[in-house]
């Protein structure tokens, strides 16, 4: 079942500039992860954030956790053509299942 | 590419056909899932195995029956489907304990 919403639903930018997606989520979670997803293609994983965590950085990934509000912000800074994609949040709340969110589609114009 | 693998890319099949679904990986992951995404939506839970035992069916119609049959493969088995089970069907694999999963390219099913 879909635990997470996201917001915007769309997303559309300039290269060059910042994209920023938000994530809410509805119960108590071990984790939680964003991954992208290129048209047609799987999903690949981003970054994980523990729920112990508030902040987490990769490359030119910002992702920010706060349980207490159960939501979740994924920052693209410089953002380039090739960010193109969709991303969606996922929340681990037991085991083996992950929960994903209704994802934001990211269009970066050249 | 990824390091799990789905065949077909494609695939179109009639209402009364039955197929099958292949996914591989080689890392060595203790469970293994299958997901269905339509289009423009999140993908959705139908089956996970751990341990090639199968731990979690999200309700799904008996109509798809997986099987894993060692740690490396997933199979999902297709028979009697509907139009509105066109879908991509996304593998994926996981070392578990909350960990990222590793996702296949999916194959894109079409019923007529």
């Amino acid at each position: 079942s879909q635990q997470g919403e996201e917001d915007p639903q769309a997303l559309s930018i300039q290269e060059g500039e910042n994209a920023t997606m938000n994530c809410s989520y509805k119960t108590s979670i071990n984790n939680l992860q964003w991954y992208r997803q290129n048209s047609g293609r799987g999903l690949v994983h981003l970054i994980l954030i523990r729920s112990n965590e508030r902040e987490k950085h990769s490359g030119r990934l910002r992702v920010t956790l706060d349980t207490s509000k159960k939501s979740s912000s994924l920052l693209i800074t410089a953002s380039r053509a090739a960010d193109t994609a969709s991303y969606f949040c996922a929340t681990d709340g037991n085991d083996y299942k992950l929960s994903f969110g209704a994802g934001t589609t990211v269009t970066v114009r050249a | 590419d990824t390091e799990v693998t789905q065949t077909p890319k494609h695939l179109v099949m009639g209402m009364t056909n039955k197929k099958s679904l292949k996914c591989e990986q080689h890392m060595g992951h203790r469970a293994m899932y299958w997901y269905k995404q339509k289009a423009k939506k999140p993908p959705e839970l139908m089956f996970v195995y751990s341990y090639e035992k199968l731990s979690i069916n999200e309700s799904v119609p008996s109509r798809f029956s997986p099987e894993c049959p060692n740690s490396s493969l997933l199979n999902l088995h297709l028979h009697a489907l509907q139009p509105e089970d066109s879908a991509l069907y996304l593998c994926a694999s996981s070392p578990g304990g909350g960990s990222p999963l590793h996702f296949g390219n999916g194959t894109r099913l079409t019923v007529t």
